[in-house]
């Protein structure tokens, strides 16, 4: 059974600090990765979208890395705003089909203070 | 815009009084699913659908029927709600890539 883990769980730095979000799953047969952004009691918006063969996608200050075989991505923010504020969600697509299950971590809350 | 719309936002219900979650996507996106999220569980898949009249459960389907008349709508139904059903609820669709989520519902039943 899958499982997806995030580090930290929460994170709090002043405005300005680059930084990193870590997500981690157990099994290396996905699809393909997905981190998406949730404000507090509101929907998911998709960020970034890599695919099992690539190895990163970049969108403005956002940079995502994919190391399939160690079962590990990471999202990194550059100059981070307030803005930026809101909790980061990593989820694994299930491999063999292009409509796998989505398996979702937990969340890094992320607060970015002026 | 692409985007899934789910309706309502907000719902305050009483236990057993029969209730429908509309999802709707205009992307013509095959597969649609639904997913509830609860403090500490994170998000978990209830039902998905591979396409029209194609359903299977999910993780956690108990209490929960669903429908898929039309490629575009694909409905969540609680026949009988209870309070362990309080919860946000999420319509998502795919054309087999990246998933895009409706806003969310949020369901609370007393």
């Amino acid at each position: 059974k899958q499982e997806v883990t995030q580090i930290p769980a929460a994170l709090s730095v002043p405005e300005g600090e680059n930084l990193v979000l870590n997500c981690s799953f157990t099994d290396s047969a996905i699809y393909n990765l997905q981190w998406f952004r949730q404000d507090p009691g509101k929907g998911l918006t998709s960020l970034l979208l890599i695919q099992s063969s690539q190895r990163e996608q970049t969108s403005g200050r956002l940079n995502a890395s994919l190391d399939k075989s160690s079962g590990r991505s990471t999202l990194y923010i550059a100059a981070s705003q307030p803005g930026d504020s809101a909790t980061y969600l990593c989820a694994v697509k299930a491999g063999g089909t292009s409509y796998g299950k989505l398996t979702f971590g937990q969340g890094t809350i992320l607060t970015v203070h002026p | 815009e692409a985007q899934v719309t789910q309706n309502p936002r907000y719902l305050i219900t009483v236990t057993g009084k029969k209730l429908t979650v509309t999802c709707s996507q205009n992307m013509n996106h095959e597969y649609m699913s639904w997913y509830r999220q609860d403090p500490g569980l994170g998000l978990r898949q209830i039902y998905y659908s591979m396409n029209v009249e194609v359903t299977d459960k999910g993780d956690v389907p108990e209490g929960y029927k669903v429908s898929r008349k039309e490629k575009r709508n694909f409905p969540l139904i609680l026949e009988s709600p209870s309070p362990n059903q309080t919860s946000l609820y999420f319509c998502a669709s795919s054309s087999g890539d990246g998933y895009t989520f409706g806003s969310g519902t949020r369901l609370t039943v007393v």
